[in-house]
């Protein structure tokens, strides 16, 4: 079965500076995705970043990108220039596109910004 | 473009009493998920349709959890009856399973507490 793990339960970063959420997940696919949601306290949880494993390029939405290691299985958000806007629970997420779209989520990452 | 609608936002119940949630997913979405969110952890799948048909409930706890979605559209999640342990939020989602794979999109969720 898939898992998906993030290690850190809460991060802090000063506004402006650059942050890095870790995730790692384990599947035994060879074609899938991988997700970074964010939700907001009190507000819809929304897709930020979504990364093919079949591209080799990392994703790239303005100031969030990935650094999907495939081999390792790995996937990290970076964020930069963070923004107050930005403190959210972020979650990690596997989709399997053979599965009809199965979604599977880790426990989450709270991002607090420091002003 | 209407969003993903939930009701009641807010639900507090006896053990051993029965809830129901209620989903209206983006019109024309094909997929519609319900996920048990415990407060602290991240959302867990507990049914997915595919228009009418149930496409993934392994973790719905069948003894008292029921859902349907009739006609395709609009879903049902039903505890009967509640426990403790049901205490969460009941995030429901869709999506457009041909297009964007994986891009969820969020209802505002059902809080529940169970006294």
């Amino acid at each position: 079965a898939q898992t998906v793990t993030q290690s850190q339960p809460e991060m802090s970063v000063q506004e402006a500076e650059t942050v890095t959420l870790s995730c790692t997940y384990d599947t035994s696919e060879s074609d899938y995705y991988l997700f970074w949601y964010k939700q907001p306290p009190s507000r819809q949880m929304i897709l930020v970043i979504r990364q093919e494993a079949y591209k080799q390029q990392n994703a790239t939405e303005n100031r969030f990108s990935v650094n999907f290691q495939k081999a390792a299985k790995s996937f990290s958000l970076k964020i930069s220039d963070s923004q107050l806007g930005d403190a959210a629970m972020y979650f990690c997420a596997y989709g399997d596109p053979n599965r009809d779209d199965k979604i599977i989520f880790g426990k989450g990452t709270r991002l607090h910004i420091l002003p | 473009e209407a969003g993903v609608a939930q009701s009641p936002r807010y639900k507090i119940i006896e053990k051993r009493q029965s809830v129901a949630f209620w989903c209206n997913p983006i019109s024309g979405h094909a997929t519609l998920y319900w996920y048990q969110q415990i407060l602290g952890q991240g959302p867990k799948l507990l049914i997915q349709f595919q228009n009418n048909g149930v496409v993934d409930d392994s973790q719905l706890p069948k003894d008292r959890f029921s859902a349907e979605r009739l006609k395709g559209v609009d879903s049902t999640l039903k505890i009967q009856p509640a426990k403790l342990e049901d205490s969460a939020v009941y995030l429901c989602a869709s999506s457009l399973i041909s297009w964007n794979p994986g891009e969820l999109f969020f209802g505002e969720g059902s809080r529940l507490t169970v006294l």
